[in-house]
């Protein structure tokens, strides 16, 4: 059964800081990972994909990596802003057909 | 404005009430999906539809029914028989079912049992 786990659950830090949040999964067996953004009361904003193929993909100051073969997944974030404040969900696809399952995320906090 | 489209925002059932939470997609999507949402849990797969008519269980679809119409709408009703139906509901689609397409989600529906 695969199981997506993030590391850290909450994240403070001063605005301007470089920061990396952590997905690992049990299962390499993985067709691509999503990033979501959550804010609070909100649905899900997808912010990157990367196909099982890929190394990693890149949206303006974020960065997502993939190592499938060590089932981790990282999201780097440059120069963070308070409007960065979110929750951070990844989810891994697999299986025959396109379920996601999903960590439980990082609550992260920008202060300014 | 291409989206998903989620209604109500909030919505209270009393005990022993069934209620519907309304999912529109004008994307033009063929697969849809229904994850719940609980505190301190990841998101998790109710029900999935690949294509009109055709609909699917996934990991916890005890207590729930779903139905597919029409290629845009994808309501979800919660039963009575769901013994904990206090949670977040999030509608999701993508393109079709296969593996390599990105999945796009509303904004949600919270449900709490008075």
């Amino acid at each position: 059964k695969q199981e997506v786990t993030q590391i850290p659950a909450a994240l403070s830090v001063p605005e301007g800081e470089n920061l990396v949040l952590n997905c690992s999964f049990t299962d390499s067996a993985i067709y691509n990972l999503q990033w979501f953004r959550q804010d609070p009361g909100k649905g899900l904003t997808s912010l990157l994909l990367i196909q099982s193929s890929q190394r990693e993909q890149t949206s303006g100051r974020l960065n997502a990596s993939l190592d499938k073969s060590s089932g981790r997944s990282t999201l780097y974030i440059a120069a963070s802003q308070p409007g960065d404040s979110a929750t951070y969900l990844c989810a891994v696809r697999r299986g025959g057909f396109q379920k996601l399952v999903f960590g439980t995320g990082t609550r992260l906090l920008v202060s300014p | 404005d291409g989206g998903i489209t989620q209604s109500p925002k909030y919505l209270f059932r009393k005990e022993g009430q069934n209620v519907t939470l309304s999912c529109e997609q004008n994307l033009n999507h063929d697969a849809m999906y229904w994850y719940r949402q609980d505190p301190g849990q990841g998101l998790r797969l109710i029900y999935y539809s690949q294509i009109v008519n055709d609909f699917q269980k996934g990991d916890i679809a005890e207590g729930y029914s779903v139905s597919r119409e029409k290629k845009e709408s994808f309501p979800l009703t919660v039963t009575s028989a769901q013994k904990n139906p206090t949670a977040f509901y999030l509608c999701a689609s993508s393109i079709d079912l296969a593996r390599s397409t990105e999945a796009f989600f509303g904004q949600g529906t919270r449900l709490t049992v008075v």
